[in-house]
């Protein structure tokens, strides 16, 4: 079946820190994957999106490619900031599955001013 | 703005109690979702819908139903409420680019 597996959390970083979130993926087709991102408080957000190999989403400073060799879309950030805290989770989607999302457990990001 | 509206942010039941969610979209999108988000789990599909009158189940629909009578608006229903549905509930809708589904803040459920 679909799975994504996250690093466990949760991750506290002081501001300007990088940050690497893995993510990798198991999936029996050629999928779309994404990160979406929770403020507190609110619904889920599209953060950034792949939908081919070697794709590279990015949106407000963060980046993802889509690895297919290693089933990998880690995310990072060369420079945090306190609003970046927040829980991010990753996703795939299979073509033609009703676009149904097969998410990852999520992690807590916490930073420090 | 793609608007996803749930009918209540927190929401207190009791054991045995029939409980209606209500999620709203106002943006004529065809799939609909209801997610359950639950801390080290991450959101597990409960049911959904491509159409109206149309719903398959997701991973977990056990103790669930779901009613899609209008296009727009997609109700979960906790038939007889339990302790093990305490959690948030997540609705969310897509429609083109598919890929991308749109989420509502989340209503948080108790059940004492």
């Amino acid at each position: 079946g679909n799975s994504v597996t996250q690093m466990e959390g949760p991750v506290t970083l002081s501001e300007e820190a990088f940050l690497t979130i893995n993510c990798t993926y198991t999936a029996t087709g050629y999928p779309s994957l994404f990160w979406y991102v929770q403020y507190p408080g609110e619904g889920l957000q599209l953060l950034l999106k792949a939908t081919k190999a070697d794709d590279k989403g990015s949106n407000k400073g963060f980046e993802a490619t889509y690895r297919k060799e290693t089933t990998s879309f880690h995310l990072e950030k060369g420079s945090v900031q306190v609003s970046d805290s927040a829980v991010y989770f990753c996703a795939l989607s299979l073509t033609g599955a009703n676009s149904k999302l097969t998410f990852g457990k999520g992690i807590t990001l916490s930073v420090r001013p | 703005d793609v608007k996803v509206t749930q009918s209540s942010r927190y929401l207190v039941k009791r054991t045995g109690e029939k409980v209606f969610l209500e999620c709203v979209q106002d943006m004529d999108h065809e799939n609909m979702f209801w997610y359950r988000q639950d801390p080290g789990l991450g959101l597990r599909l409960i049911y959904f819908s491509y159409d109206v009158k149309m719903k398959e189940k997701g991973d977990i629909p056990e103790g669930y139903s779901v009613s899609r009578e209008k296009k727009e608006r997609f109700s979960l229903i906790l038939e007889s409420a339990s302790t093990n549905q305490t959690s948030m509930y997540l609705c969310a809708s897509n429609g083109v680019p598919l890929y991308e589904q749109y989420f509502g803040p989340g209503t948080r459920l108790t059940v004492t």
